[in-house]
């Protein structure tokens, strides 16, 4: 299996301020990287796929970079409704794997 | 727009196997263009993917639960299902059904899920 490695595990921040989150694999996964955010109670929403495409209706102020094993996820000025848990996942190959999520706190 | 819906017991004995089935409306699961998925999440703990089913049935586990797993597909109904046998504690997770699509036949993601439904392992 790939594993897939978060950091932070949580983050205090401000409305306004820019937040970076990063995932590492195990192993080279090219830009088979997906981005994840999940509020509490509810399923999990697509945000970022293929490493740096912004799933259609998702503000731009998120962004994914990165290839091979070092991939990222910046928003640029957080608001309100981002506070959440986000999480990467690796669909290079089966059995896919998420990180362990980030937490993302006022 | 395609919706899916988890169904099955929120409470299994110990030793029992777990049938989940989903429900998909407003769309076909046959359209053959996605995989269908399903994925777990204890509580306050990450995502564990279970595995998945195409159209035509053919099926990937997740080595982990492959013994204990199987994922079938109802095309005249629309739906497709989880059993789980010999369930445990470490089973207890809310369980969400998934669409795994790709834009361009490459890159795959989970674009649709359910809901979500906990299933608590406990006599």
């Amino acid at each position: 299996d790939i594993q897939m490695t978060q950091s932070p595990s949580s983050l205090s921040a401000s409305v306004g301020d820019r937040v970076t989150i990063t995932c590492r694999a195990g192993q080279t996964i090219s830009s088979y990287l997906n981005w994840y955010q999940q509020k509490l109670g509810k399923a999990p929403k697509v945000l970022i796929y293929a490493a740096s495409t912004l799933q259609s209706g998702v503000p731009s102020r998120f962004s994914g970079s990165g290839s091979g094993t070092d991939f990222t996820l910046t928003i640029s000025s957080l608001q309100p409704e981002d506070f959440a848990t986000y999480f990467c996942q690796q669909s290079y190959s089966a059995p896919y794997t998420f990180g362990q999520g980030t937490k993302l706190e006022i | 727009q395609v919706q899916l819906q988890e169904s099955g017991p929120g409470l299994v004995k110990p030793s029992q196997t777990l049938s989940l089935t989903c429900t998909v409306s407003g769309g076909s699961i046959s359209s053959g263009i996605y995989y269908w998925t399903w994925i777990r999440q204890p509580a306050g703990k990450g995502l564990e993917w279970i595995g998945r089913i195409y159209a035509t049935g053919s099926t990937n586990y997740n080595p982990s639960l492959k013994s204990r797993v199987t994922i079938s597909v109802d095309a005249s109904k629309n739906q497709f299902s989880l059993n789980l046998s010999s369930m445990t504690a470490a089973d207890t997770a809310v369980y969400y059904c998934a669409r795994e699509g790709s834009i361009v036949g490459t890159y795959w993601y989970f674009d649709l899920w359910g809901r979500g439904t906990l299933v608590t392992v406990s006599s």
